[in-house]
């Protein structure tokens, strides 16, 4: 079974709207995490939680906000979509958020933006 | 400069012969982690190795902390080992991940 489940897969929106990234993970984990990989680009750190509260926002866009409705979520919202933000978004988890403890990833979602 | 450096970038062995894969790094890392990205994007983690030998199967893993070094050898490799590996670092100041280019690794048989 999936440890950290990732919705949807594959994401096609049109430039100016607006969607949302949902991500559970099954790991007993207290911090979560998004990355984002770009086309030919190295994976990049967007945002960290621990215990639901934001921990670090390397994001400069507030057009991306990160939502935690139960310990366990970690959803991503998107306003005012750009074709920039066409990118595979990597949900990920880790028994805590401060320490070096191995982070565990999701499949991703592949966004494509029009 | 790119704080996660990985070489080489990309490497085509015969099925059969080992891989050598290295990453250094710029900055102090309180945590190292190997990492296998499929042709389909899925990323695996293989290893979390800050400092040390580790070994997973084929897999073994030398970090040399003070020398901001480390390296992923794959012994007798595998079509099925076709693929991009990524090294990623965390920093002790904020924990997040931070990765490297990649080296893209073909097995042919």
């Amino acid at each position: 079974d999936p440890k950290i489940i990732q919705k949807p897969k594959y994401l096609v929106a049109v430039t100016g709207s607006e969607k949302i990234l949902i991500c559970e993970q099954y790991l007993g984990h207290n911090a979560m995490y998004w990355y984002r990989q770009s086309a030919k680009k190295p994976l990049e750190f967007m945002f960290s939680y621990s215990y639901q509260k934001l921990m670090d926002n390397q994001t400069a866009s507030s057009r991306f906000q990160p939502q935690s409705s139960k310990k366990n979520h970690l959803d991503l919202q998107i306003t005012a979509l750009k074709p920039d933000d066409s990118a595979t978004y990597f949900c990920a988890s880790s028994q805590e958020g401060q320490g070096a403890y191995e982070q565990y990833f999701g499949p991703g979602t592949r966004l494509t933006v029009l | 400069g790119q704080q996660v450096q990985q070489s080489p970038a990309s490497l085509v062995l015969q099925e059969g012969e080992n891989a050598e894969l290295q990453c250094n790094f710029s900055s102090t890392a309180t945590q190292l982690q190997w990492f296998y990205q499929s042709p389909g994007g899925s990323l695996v983690s293989l290893l979390s190795n800050p400092s040390g030998t580790k070994h997973t199967g084929r897999l073994t893993s030398t970090t040399v902390t003070k020398e901001r070094r480390s390296s992923l050898h794959i012994s007798s490799s595998q079509t099925t080992d076709s693929g991009t590996y990524l090294c990623a670092i965390a920093k002790r100041s904020n924990y997040q991940l931070i990765w490297g280019s990649g080296t893209k690794l073909i097995i042919k048989p």
